[in-house]
Formats: C-alpha cells, structure tokens, sequence
C-alpha cells in the first residue's frame, strides 16, 4: 500500500530565507501533485509534476520529481509571509485513489 | 475558481442521525470525489464518480455511501453518524483519471 511521507510537518522560517521541503512515496508512481492550503480554506493546485526529472517553477516556489528516488522536492526561495500556508503533496495510487502527505504548515516570520 | 459548490458548510448533529452532503460543479466534469480531511493525515479518499451511477470506494469508505444520479451532483451520506465521522469534507471534481483535481470549500461537520 502507497505511503507518503511529508518532512519537516511544521516549518518555521524567517522571510528572505531559503528552504525544502520533502516528499517521500513508497511505492511507483508517474505523477505527483503539490497543493496549497490556507487556514480554513480549500486545497489550491500548485504544481502537476509527470514524469520523472521534471521541474516546475512558480514565482518562489519549484517542484521536482525524481521517480526513481521516489522524492519530491517543493523549494522556497526567500520567503515571503504570504506564503505562510499548509503544503500537501499527493501521489497517483490504483488509478482514482490519490494519496496525500501529512503535509507541512510553513509559518514565514518577518 | 473552479465551479464547485459545497452544502451544508456547516452542520452539527447527534450520533445515530442519518446525514447528506451535497457537492455540486458547474464544470461538467467527469470524475468527482469525497474527501475527509483530520489533523495530521492530510486528506484521504472516501468515494469518488467516474460517472453518473458509476462509483467506487475509495481508501476509508466504511460508513459512507454515495450517489450520482446527474453529471452535475455527488452526493456523500452518512447512514448513521458517529463521533469518529466528524470532520472537514471536501469534494472535488477532475475532467479525467490521472487529472490534477479541484477542490470545493468544504463542509465542517460535527457529530455530538
């Protein structure tokens, strides 16, 4: 059975810092998703990743796929406080299931 | 936003009570989904539609069913609510298997 596991859960981090955040899957899987959520609001679609390798950059954010690490990798470039928010990753499972991380609430300081 | 509606939002109820959330998009999407969402497991699939009356279980399905009679509609019931049901639900629709889905706003429920 497909677990995925979020690191670090909790992040707290000054603004204009860098910093990664991990997303490890424990069985194969072609597609992997990052989301965003804010506190007491739905799920916001960052990043769709498909295929191992591939890299997607939004503004101070980037997301990579490596299929045979089974990793994902979601970079922060020097945060800003909007971008204080929960960070989940899911992975395709059994065609329609998709399996989401613990994920990991991000608090940017100034 | 994607058009995606969810009802109640808000709703408390007694153990033992039979319960309906009502998930409802505008864009004509094929595949639709319920979710719970609980501290520390992120969010976990209930049921989801890949069609009307086509449905499956999803990774927690015991206790819940569901209906889809139009394109439009995902229904989640709850037969007999328990205090271990309570949480944040969302649904959430795709225009296909393997497509990057789009969640509603949620329903918080209660269950007393």
């Amino acid at each position: 059975e497909l677990k995925v596991e979020q690191n670090p859960l909790f992040l707290s981090m000054q603004e204009g810092k860098n910093y990664t955040i991990y997303c490890n899957y424990s069985t194969t899987s072609d597609r992997l998703y990052w989301y965003r959520q804010d506190p007491g609001k739905s799920l916001e679609s960052l990043f769709v990743l498909l295929s191992n390798g591939a890299v997607k950059q939004e503004g101070r954010l980037m997301a990579s796929l490596d299929t045979k690490a089974r990793l994902s990798t979601l970079h922060i470039t020097a945060a800003v406080h909007d971008l204080s928010a929960t960070y989940f990753c899911a992975v395709d499972y059994n065609n329609n299931d998709m399996r989401f991380g613990a994920g990991t609430r991000l608090t940017v300081k100034p | 936003d994607a058009g995606i509606t969810q009802s109640p939002r808000h709703k408390v109820t007694e153990t033992g009570t039979p319960v309906t959330l009502r998930c409802h998009q505008t864009e004509n999407h094929r595949y639709m989904y319920w979710y719970r969402q609980d501290p520390g497991h992120g969010l976990r699939l209930i049921h989801y539609s890949y069609g009307v009356k086509d449905t499956d279980k999803g990774e927690v399905s015991d206790g819940y069913s569901v209906s889809r009679s139009k394109t439009e509609d995902f229904l989640l019931t709850l037969e007999s609510a328990t205090s271990s049901q309570t949480s944040v639900y969302f649904c959430a629709i795709s225009e296909g298997q393997h497509y990057e889905q789009y969640f509603g706003p949620g329903t918080r429920l209660t269950v007393t």
